[in-house]
């Protein structure tokens, strides 16, 4: 069965780049989706379709989806960016979320 | 603006029932293919179950196949998930969402399965 692989936690200083990857077999011929979650709410889209942006989201959130590994970047990294970042995708009539990613902002 | 608001949630014994209810609003609901997600306390994601826009295509995840039924009202603009057979394990927060479209989840409802 397909897997997504995301690493437990990414660390970056404030104001600097973070990126959270998104593992999987020829990943990059899927649609990957990101979704941001703050403690006590719901998840909230914050890329779709590899690098789609909903309205609302800042331009500092970005994704890209290549071979077997998506990324999503975060430029200029806030204080309330830190919290868990979910990768998903579509195989074989099932849907999958990666792990989570707990992004910490030092 | 798009809204999708969930409802039904409840604490329940293992073994008994349960439909949980999804009012959306704000885009044409029956364009939309609709899921079910949720999240057990302090885990991840895990996909539930999905329904094409016309009802014509079901999904369910091995964990809750036999056992959940998912399904909606397009005149009513509405997505259900009738949950039987209830299991410990089953206690999660259950999100419904489009999955793959720039629209908001809801902000879920807590099923709590507990003796």
């Amino acid at each position: 069965s397909y897997e997504l692989t995301q690493p437990l936690s990414v660390s970056v200083a404030l104001g600097q780049t973070a990126r959270i990857t998104c593992g999987g077999n020829n990943i990059g011929s899927k649609n990957v989706h990101w979704y941001q979650q703050k403690p006590g709410q719901a998840p909230v889209v914050v890329i779709y379709r590899d690098s789609n942006r909903p309205s609302g989201i800042p331009e500092r959130f970005s994704g890209s989806n290549s071979g077997n590994t998506a990324t999503l970047t975060i430029s200029r990294a806030q204080a309330g960016d830190e919290c868990d970042y979910y990768c998903q995708v579509w195989d074989s009539s099932t849907v999958l979320f990666g792990g989570g990613t707990k992004l910490t902002v030092l | 603006e798009v809204q999708l608001v969930e409802s039904g949630g409840g604490l329940v014994q293992p073994g008994e029932s349960l439909r949980l209810s999804c009012a959306a609003s704000g885009f044409t609901f029956s364009s939309y293919s609709m899921n079910w997600v949720r999240q057990a306390p302090g885990k991840g994601l895990e996909w539930v179950s999905y329904i094409s826009s016309s009802s014509s295509t079901i999904y369910y995840a091995d964990s809750v196949k036999g056992r959940f039924t998912i399904s909606r009202d397009n005149a009513k603009n509405s997505l259900y998930l009738q949950m039987n057979s209830l299991r410990d394990e089953d206690t999660a927060v259950y999100y419904c969402a489009s999955l793959g479209y720039a629209h908001p989840w809801g902000q879920g409802t807590l099923v709590t399965v507990s003796s």
